[in-house]
């Protein structure tokens, strides 16, 4: 159980479009999820922190308005990359947490975004 | 906010060698440390964990100890196999509902 299923796994896109990424807890609920940014070589960083109803809270130096996150249900949290730019092609990782199994993080499998 | 640092950067062994991965963690109020392996393009999984009210725990080749008074934690792979070879990060979290503070990474490469 606890499956996070994120999507799409990888994404190219042109600079100045809108990418939309899909994290979704496949059998249970999450009620928060959180989105993580990785660069090649580099450690997870946390970029906002979505409560199931209520807007993301956002980690300093991450741009609300550039990274759109929504998380309308307890089993689905969209992150938008809007206008996006060869410096945001990164590793998106999105984890939620369940209650049901002490508060222990799952991972989706990621998405690798590339920007032209 | 919490701060994770961690050491080495890079550690090579030998096959059947041990080896040996050191966090610190800024704030006393942390209680719950995890410990990931993330491969290539892949996600992290979750390998041991470890929380406050526990020094050590052990499960086959991998152990985790835990020193609440320095604000360190250590995560230890005996008998090490080529399959090993990853990315290892330790991470912190304070409370249930907060998020997971990583590590910059180890990357454990075991040579046969």
């Amino acid at each position: 159980g606890a499956v996070v299923s994120q999507h799409p796994s990888w994404v190219i896109c042109k600079s100045g479009t809108s990418v939309k990424i899909e994290c979704r807890s496949l059998d249970f609920q999450a009620t928060t999820m959180f989105w993580y940014r990785q660069f090649p070589k580099q450690s997870l960083m946390l970029m906002a922190t979505s409560n199931e109803g209520s807007k993301a809270t956002y980690e300093q130096g991450v741009e609300k308005d550039k990274f759109l996150i929504n998380h309308a249900s307890l089993t689905l949290s969209t992150l938008t990359v809007t206008s996006a730019h060869p410096e945001d092609s990164s590793f998106y990782i999105c984890s939620a947490r369940t209650l049901e199994r002490g508060g222990e993080l799952f991972f989706g499998e990621g998405s690798r975004l590339t920007v032209l | 906010g919490e701060n994770v640092e961690q050491h080495p950067s890079t550690l090579s062994v030998q096959e059947g060698d041990s080896a040996v991965i050191k966090c610190t963690y800024s704030d006393s109020a942390s209680n719950y440390f995890p410990w990931y392996k993330q491969e290539l393009g892949k996600r992290p999984q979750l390998i041991i964990d470890i929380r406050s009210n526990v020094g050590e725990k052990k499960d086959q080749r991998i152990a985790v100890t835990l020193n609440k008074t320095a604000k360190h934690f250590s995560l230890h792979i005996t008998e090490t196999q080529p399959e090993d070879s990853a990315v290892y990060f330790c991470a912190a979290r304070q409370q249930a509902g907060t998020a997971l503070i990583f590590g910059k990474g180890t990357t454990l490469s075991v040579s046969s």
